[in-house]
């Protein structure tokens, strides 16, 4: 069975701080990692990582896919209150009746205190 | 990426009702999914809405309790039956467009079973 892992599980740091968030995954047919962002219901999309993009960045925050270790990080430099949310992580399975398919981690909790 | 919209934003419903979501994308997409988010939990897919016949269910998850149609390339309903608290959440619709292998989520419905 899929399985995505995330830590910490949850993180309260201060503006201007940098924070690392954590995943890592045991899939088959795996075809891509991908980053959201949630602050209210809809996860908002993120970065998506495969073997032929292994680094993203944008802006402040930046992600790199470790295909050997099966594993991920999300950086977020200079926090901002507005960062505060829930960032979940997700695994892309690109195989057979299971193609489409994303299998979450259980999310990371960031608070940004002023 | 894709426009997506979902219908009820929010409902509070009494037991033993059911509730059928919408969800309409802005052009046509190659799949469609809809996940379950309860409370404090991670994402959860419940199956793959497939255009013109019957809908694949995770393990967990059956056609008389959510019963899904999608009758285009643009449109998806999914009915939540015979509800009981337990089916308090939220409901997402997420969309697999063209080769993108990503998924956008669309604004969710908070849904409270009374």
């Amino acid at each position: 069975e899929d399985k995505v892992v995330q830590s910490p599980l949850s993180l309260v740091v201060h503006e201007g701080d940098t924070v690392t968030l954590n995943c890592s995954y045991e899939v088959t047919n795996f075809r891509s990692l991908l980053w959201y962002k949630q602050e209210k219901k809809a996860p908002t999309f993120l970065f998506m990582l495969t073997s032929s993009g292994i680094e993203k960045k944008s802006g402040r925050l930046s992600s790199i896919l470790d295909k050997k270790e099966l594993s991920s990080i999300l950086n977020i430099t200079a926090t901002q209150t507005g960062d505060s949310a829930i960032y979940l992580c997700a695994v892309f399975n690109a195989g057979g009746t299971s193609y489409g398919k994303l299998t979450f981690g259980q999310g990371t909790i960031l608070t940004v205190h002023p | 990426s894709a426009v997506i919209s979902q219908k009820p934003s929010r409902d509070i419903c009494q037991r033993g009702t059911s509730l059928t979501i919408q969800c309409q994308v802005d052009s046509q997409v190659t799949m469609m999914f809809w996940y379950r988010q309860q409370p404090g939990q991670s994402l959860t897919l419940i199956a793959t809405a497939n255009q013109g016949s019957e809908a694949t269910y995770e393990s967990g998850f059956v056609i008389d309790k959510f019963p899904i149609s999608r009758p285009n390339l643009t449109f998806s309903t999914l009915t939540v039956s015979n509800m009981s608290p337990e089916d308090s959440s939220i409901y997402l619709c997420s969309v697999l467009k063209g080769d993108l292998w990503g998924q956008f989520f669309g604004p969710g419905t908070r849904l409270t079973v009374l």
